[in-house]
């Protein structure tokens, strides 16, 4: 079983709904981070996430760290969301594990 | 500020054959970070360099080395290829050895061909 589990793995939906992104994890971290890649291979960090939520114009982040699992939404979906959006978790300061990756979530937001 | 680059963009190299990917941090930070991402795959944690020398390392073989020069920059080295090299070769950068505790950003990557 990988230690970052993503769902689902594609999702495809029309322009304007709502979206959610499930990420869970079965190690410690310190915190975790949504990533976005297009097309092409560019990553851009979109949220680094120790507790609670975030919110960034229509991302909103939230983690849950009693349960291990945290959700990446996207409001009123566009298909310029249309991407790979990949969950990592970095372990907790005093140990030296590395980052762990998911396989990320392809989404396509059709118009 | 130009972010992080990573040159050349694309690459095709024969089996046996030795690659060097470059990466240049965005400015003001210090640790570069490079990660493997095979087609369809999350990346997968290469290395890490900070103040010229190794910080951490993944599960890749020796085959696999990299340098950090003076200003940073970096350059990852693949001995030996073989056909599942094949990638997209991501770097990232950071500021003060923060690694991922602190905000990291991406080059373009380098897409890797082994033939």
């Amino acid at each position: 079983k990988n230690e970052v589990e993503q769902s689902p793995q594609n999702l495809t939906a029309q322009e304007g709904e709502f979206i959610t992104i499930n990420c869970s994890y079965s190690v410690g971290i310190s915190a975790l981070h949504w990533l976005q890649q297009h097309p092409g291979g560019g990553i851009v960090s979109l949220f680094m996430l120790s507790s609670g939520k975030k919110k960034h114009g229509r991302l909103i982040a939230t983690i849950n760290i009693q349960e291990k699992h945290s959700s990446l939404h996207i409001t009123a979906s566009h298909p310029r969301d249309s991407a790979v959006y990949i969950c990592a978790v970095l372990p907790p300061m005093n140990r030296d594990d590395k980052i762990i990756f998911g396989k990320g979530t392809r989404l396509h937001i059709l118009p | 500020d130009a972010g992080v680059t990573q040159s050349p963009t694309h690459l095709i190299k024969t089996r046996g054959q030795q690659v060097t990917l470059r990466c240049s941090p965005k400015s003001g930070h210090d640790t570069v970070s490079w990660y493997q991402q095979a087609l369809g795959q999350g990346p997968q944690f290469i290395f890490q360099y900070y103040e010229e020398e190794e910080r951490q390392r993944g599960n890749f073989p020796d085959r696999f080395s990299g340098h950090q020069f003076p200003n940073y920059s970096s350059e990852l080295n693949v001995n030996a290829l073989l056909l599942g090299d094949s990638a997209l070769y991501l770097c990232a950068s950071s500021r003060t050895g923060g690694g991922w505790d602190t905000e990291a950003f991406f080059g373009q990557g380098t897409r890797l061909t082994v033939v």
